[in-house]
């Protein structure tokens, strides 16, 4: 069976702090992405990351970072210097690729952030 | 998320009324999927599509629920006889293809449904 975990239903930080998101992935398929995305108060899904389970190297986009670890099943995700901005709620998810798959996401349950100035 | 167009945004329906609710894929998307979120949970898929074609509904309820792309036009979710325990939002996403690559599936900003 497939699953996603976010184990972290709600973080609050004061602005400029460093936090990081956790999301744990269960799958015994070898083919597979992950995924992270935003959701503002505004309540759209903003695509944030998409990573194959082929390439772990870690990726730096601005503020943002991730690290992917098989060894551990994780995908973090860390925010540097947060913003009021980046308060919302951040989902992770899984798609399975391999044969018979439909490439459909398993989401994690998110994580809400709060920023506070 | 730009391109995927969903309508309405926001729906109300009276109990036992129909709700319909579109989706347009981003431009050259050919796939199509609906995911609801029901309040203080996560996203759950219902169902995929491709032109004409349902190609995975294990996660649609049912009864009441259907889902069609037809060769033009939208994609269309249909719920019918709503219940108050159908409120939620309703997102549709689109992608490229099934396959390794092209894969990111891009989300629609939402249609959310509240039962009267």
């Amino acid at each position: 069976a497939q699953k996603v975990t976010q184990a972290q239903t709600e973080i609050s930080v004061v602005e400029k702090e460093d936090v990081t998101l956790d999301c744990v992935y269960e799958t015994r398929d070898t083919t597979y992405y992950l995924f992270w995305y935003k959701q503002p108060p505004s309540g759209e899904l903003v695509f944030l990351i998409r990573r194959n389970s082929f390439d772990e190297q870690n990726e730096i986009s601005g503020r943002y970072s991730w690290n992917f670890q098989k060894s551990t099943s994780s995908f973090n995700f860390t925010i540097t210097a947060s913003q009021v901005v980046d308060s919302a709620v951040y989902f992770c998810a899984l798609s399975l690729h391999g044969s018979g798959n439909t490439g459909k996401l398993i989401f994690g349950q998110g994580t809400t952030l709060q920023v506070k100035p | 998320n730009a391109g995927v167009m969903q309508n309405p945004r926001h729906l109300v329906r009276r109990r036992g009324q129909e709700a319909r609710l579109r989706c347009s894929p981003m431009k050259g998307h050919s796939h199509v999927y609906w995911y609801r979120q029901l309040p203080e949970e996560g996203l759950k898929f219902m169902v995929y599509l491709q032109k004409e074609n349902i190609i995975d509904e294990s996660g649609m309820p049912k009864e009441r629920f259907s889902a069609e792309f037809p060769k033009e036009g939208p994609s269309i979710l249909r719920i019918q006889q709503v219940v108050r325990g159908d409120s939620a939002a309703y997102f549709c996403a689109s992608s490229t293809g099934a396959g390794l690559a092209g894969n990111t599936i891009y989300f629609g900003e939402g249609s959310w449904l509240t039962v009267v």
